[in-house]
């Protein structure tokens, strides 16, 4: 059983669109990951949110992207008007264990695919 | 210098043999320790984490971690054709913090 699941496994959308891609928790988590992965590259932090406040976030993560949790369950990442090199893998992750022993579990991802 | 180095591969094995994988990491902070295994298109899958030097064992994975020489490892042993896949190398330097990934390394073992 997946530790969280997303939606749409996978998304086409022409640049300049908006896309909103979500992160379903099987059990109430606070803390919450996005992640990318471009294709034949390594996988890439993007936000990390913690009780409904972005805890962290990376070069990556400019205004074209925002984060948030709008009905305390769901959690889900907009890119407001995409670009090609949006298209990418795009993981949500949540946390288990606590301190040192944290371990982050991913969902099944979202492939974004952007013409 | 990269965060987080792995070489990309590919590494082959002969079914039943040990494949071994190395890391190495550059923030002398990190704290947390672990190894993922992708398969093509998927999610990246956790198999083993770490956090004092030494090993750990789970089942046909081992896992080494040497701070002081900035070093993790990971043997697999008696290899199957399933365990085919990039492994990833992950680190984290605090709790709370992000992962940050080694690009991986393609495990191929040939039957």
């Amino acid at each position: 059983e997946p530790e969280v699941t997303q939606t749409p496994s996978h998304q086409v959308t022409q640049m300049g669109q908006e896309v909103i891609l979500r992160c379903v928790p099987i059990s109430n988590h606070l803390y919450f990951y996005w992640y990318r992965q471009i294709l034949g590259q390594k996988v890439e932090f993007l936000v990390s949110f913690y009780n409904n406040e972005i805890s962290e976030k990376s070069e990556i993560f400019d205004d074209q992207f925002s984060v948030e949790r709008p009905d305390g369950s769901n959690f889900t990442l907009k890119i407001r008007s995409t670009k090609l090199e949006d298209s990418a893998m795009y993981f949500c992750a949540r946390t288990t264990g606590q301190g040192a022993m944290e371990t982050q579990y991913f969902g099944p991802g979202t492939r974004l695919l952007v013409l | 210098q990269k965060e987080v180095e792995q070489n990309s591969g590919p590494l082959s094995v002969p079914e039943g043999a040990i494949a071994s994988l190395n890391c190495t990491y550059s923030d002398r902070g990190s704290q947390s320790f672990f190894w993922y295994r992708q398969y093509s298109g998927k999610s990246p899958e956790l198999i083993m984490s770490i956090y004092s030097n030494g090993d750990k064992e789970d089942g046909r994975f081992t896992a080494q971690l040497n701070k002081a020489s900035q070093y993790v490892s990971l043997l697999i042993r008696d290899s199957q054709p399933s365990d085919s896949a990039t492994y990833l190398c992950a680190v984290i330097k605090a709790a709370g913090n992000k992962l940050t990934f080694g690009g991986g390394t393609r495990v191929l073992v040939k039957p």
